[in-house]
């Protein structure tokens, strides 16, 4: 089963409120990945774990937190939502970075 | 740093029409090159990869050839469907292999 799952499809928030995304898979991956897409934009790496270990893209480092409490869990915390976090966010996992599964992704749109 | 490039934001053709869509990329090694396919209301999926320069690789009738000369990675089809109508990625695997760079997208709309 190569089943990636976020929750939820659609998310509302309010500026300044905190926001928190939640992605599982059954997979046993490695690493699990979180990407931000935009409009006309490619879709952005915002910071993956491998194992247990974070890493953070350099120009969002201070924007999005993570954890990853077991293996088959992720989630993406936004501490205080600005109107230019919405975007759809995409939820990936994999093994040793060899094909990307993705889940069909979080629409978050701030108010 | 790394990036990949693809020029068209949207095609549209005929069933049957040959499609061709342009990826450049730049980088200071050797990538795996992918291409992953999103439709409507789903996240990206892999079409193909392809791991070594000068390689071609195949999938479902699409076919993408790593040309370490002119560092491209250009997605071809001989004969388009209506089914195939979607979003298609150019991606780039980073140096360590712990990650998978996007390019923009090209939407394909095919037409009846």
């Amino acid at each position: 089963d190569t089943t990636v799952k976020q929750n939820p499809r659609y998310k509302l928030a309010r500026v300044g409120k905190p926001v928190n995304l939640i992605c599982s898979q059954t997979m046993n991956h490695d690493t699990m990945y979180w990407y931000q897409k935009k409009p006309n934009q490619a879709p952005k790496l915002l910071l993956f774990y491998y194992d247990k270990i974070l890493n953070r893209e350099a120009d969002t480092f201070e924007k999005f937190q993570s954890s990853r409490p077991n293996n088959s869990f992720c989630s993406l915390y936004i501490g205080s939502a600005g109107l230019e976090y919405s975007a759809m966010y995409l939820c990936a996992s994999s093994s040793r970075a060899e094909t990307l599964y993705f889940g069909s992704g979080t629409r978050l749109t701030v108010l | 740093g790394d990036s990949v490039t693809q020029m068209q934001g949207q095609v549209t053709l005929s069933e049957d029409d040959f499609l061709f869509i342009n990826c450049t990329y730049s980088t200071t090694w050797y990538p795996t090159l992918f291409w992953y396919v999103q439709y409507p209301g789903e996240g990206p999926q892999l079409l193909l990869k392809v791991t070594t320069a000068n390689n071609k690789g195949i999938s479902r009738g699409f076919e993408a050839t790593y040309d370490k000369r002119t560092t491209s990675f250009h997605l071809q089809k001989a004969s388009v469907q209506e089914s195939d109508s979607a979003v298609y990625y150019c991606v780039l695997g980073s140096n360590s292999g712990t990650y998978q760079r996007f390019g923009t997208g090209t939407k394909l709309q095919v037409v009846p």
